[in-house]
């Protein structure tokens, strides 16, 4: 079983539809948690850190269920811009980092 | 953000060469730096964590006289692939770690560099 697993997609969004995915975890120990964007040859780029109460940024709110060992990512009124990968990152003890397969979002007009 | 950098951003080399690749901290120091490899359609995989004046600590699976590390300033460093074969093939990504200001303890990632080995 991956330490980190996410539905790969693609999910097909109507321009200014909402999309919602989740990631699952199986390090109970885990601390930290974070969604990275990351387009097409491109480095990963920080989203958001996912806090326990939720947290929400824009147009962009994530969850976490440590009881379910699961993250969640959801985009409201999609934009063509937001087509990219979503990478569910995740991190114990220490400073190392283990990403998820990654969830494409493909957002068309 | 702090600003990374990788030097090149792709190349191409025949098998059987070693390819250097740099991952530089632009606007900070790095004590760790991350290297990591990105198979197309695959996540990250976290390869090495390489400590500034120490040796790298290398994840399972992976040949640390194949993938020499080096980390020899608070600014830089590189990883080498010895005699590359086509399988080595990929994308080599690092990220440095920032241990000071509002940025505390998250990872900055570089840009990438493609390797193809012919």
């Amino acid at each position: 079983r991956k330490e980190v697993e996410q539905d790969p997609g693609p999910f097909n969004v109507p321009e200014g539809a909402t999309v919602a995915f989740n990631c699952t975890y199986s390090n109970s120990a885990s601390q930290s948690f974070f969604w990275y964007r990351q387009d097409c040859r491109k480095e990963p780029k920080l989203l958001m850190s996912v806090y326990s109460s939720g947290n929400e940024d824009g147009r962009f709110t994530a969850q976490l269920n440590r009881a379910s060992q699961y993250i969640s990512l959801l985009i409201r009124d999609s934009k063509l811009s937001d087509s990219a990968t979503y990478l569910c990152v995740v991190k114990a003890a220490g400073n190392k980092l283990t990403f998820g397969g990654g969830t494409r979002v493909l957002v068309k007009p | 953000g702090a600003v990374v950098s990788q030097h090149p951003s792709w190349v191409i080399c025949k098998s059987g060469t070693s390819v250097k690749i740099e991952c530089r901290s632009l606007d900070f120091q790095a004590t760790t730096m991350f290297w990591y490899r990105q198979f197309p359609k695959q996540s990250l995989m976290l390869m090495a964590t390489s400590n500034e004046g120490s040796k790298a600590t290398y994840e399972q699976g992976v040949e640390k006289d194949k993938f020499l590390i080096n980390h020899a300033s608070l600014t830089l460093s590189t990883l080498t692939v010895t005699s590359a074969h086509p399988e080595d093939s990929s994308f080599y990504i690092c990220s440095a770690r920032v241990v000071g200001g509002p940025s505390y303890n998250e990872q900055f990632f570089g840009p990438g560099t493609r390797l193809t080995v012919l």
